[in-house]
């Protein structure tokens, strides 16, 4: 089945430095979403990304769909302690009988140290 | 109101005990989902549900049981626990099967099995 591989694995940084996480697929994706998951707590959705080379931006949040549509990224300018948690790409398997099927990546763990 | 709710939120069992997770929504959502969260966080799709019908079923044991008794419910039963059962085990639910909407994740059940 299709795979998304997110790197890197884990992401330690101090306060007030920048954050990329990077999403890549061996197949062209229809969309890819990002989801945000606290410590113990449960994923939610940030956003969905659906044209090729779109950009969209939630304040520090800059969230970029490549224009082969195989690779997408998450990047957090001047992080804070509440940006801590793991970032999740997840992409929708297509065709066959995966419709409605989301692959989640392997996620980013982020650590932010004051 | 909680969008999507779970119980328990713990649960800590002994092998070869036989569980329950109960999960509801209140967002008027067709479809709901079961995912599996292991120590390193990786979330993986087990069932999913339209409308009381099963469209996704991954490669699960036969020991996982869901059940909908409707829309708004999705329960899952386990048999004979084993000790990699353990994990949280998220409920979720969509507008739609398609995998272009969000979704909606629920608080999470840690499951230990001992």
């Amino acid at each position: 089945g299709q795979q998304v591989m997110q790197i890197p694995q884990y992401q330690h940084v101090q306060e007030g430095e920048d954050f990329t996480t990077y999403c890549n697929s061996s197949t062209t994706l229809s969309n890819i979403q990002w989801y945000k998951q606290r410590p113990g707590g449960h994923p939610v959705f940030l956003i969905q990304l659906v044209k090729s080379g779109e950009v969209k931006k939630q304040k520090r949040l800059t969230f970029q769909f490549g224009e082969a549509k195989k690779n997408s990224s998450l990047h957090i300018t001047a992080t804070q302690t509440t940006d801590v948690g793991t970032y999740f790409c997840a992409a929708p398997e297509t065709g066959g009988t995966s419709y409605g099927k989301l692959t989640f990546g392997q996620g980013t763990i982020l650590t932010v140290h004051p | 109101d909680t969008a999507v709710s779970q119980t328990p939120k713990y649960l800590v069992t002994q092998m070869g005990n036989d569980k329950s997770i109960k999960c509801e929504q209140n967002l008027g959502h067709d479809t709901m989902y079961w995912y599996k969260q292991d120590s390193k966080k990786f979330l993986k799709i087990m069932f999913s549900y339209n409308n009381k019908e099963l469209i996704i079923n991954e490669t699960v044991p036969n020991r996982f049981s869901p059940k909908s008794p409707d829309k708004a419910h999705l329960n899952l039963h386990i048999n004979s626990l084993e000790l990699g059962d353990s994990a949280v085990y998220f409920c979720a639910s969509s507008q739609w099967p398609d995998p272009s909407y969000e979704q909606y994740f629920g608080p999470g059940t840690r499951l230990t099995v001992t």
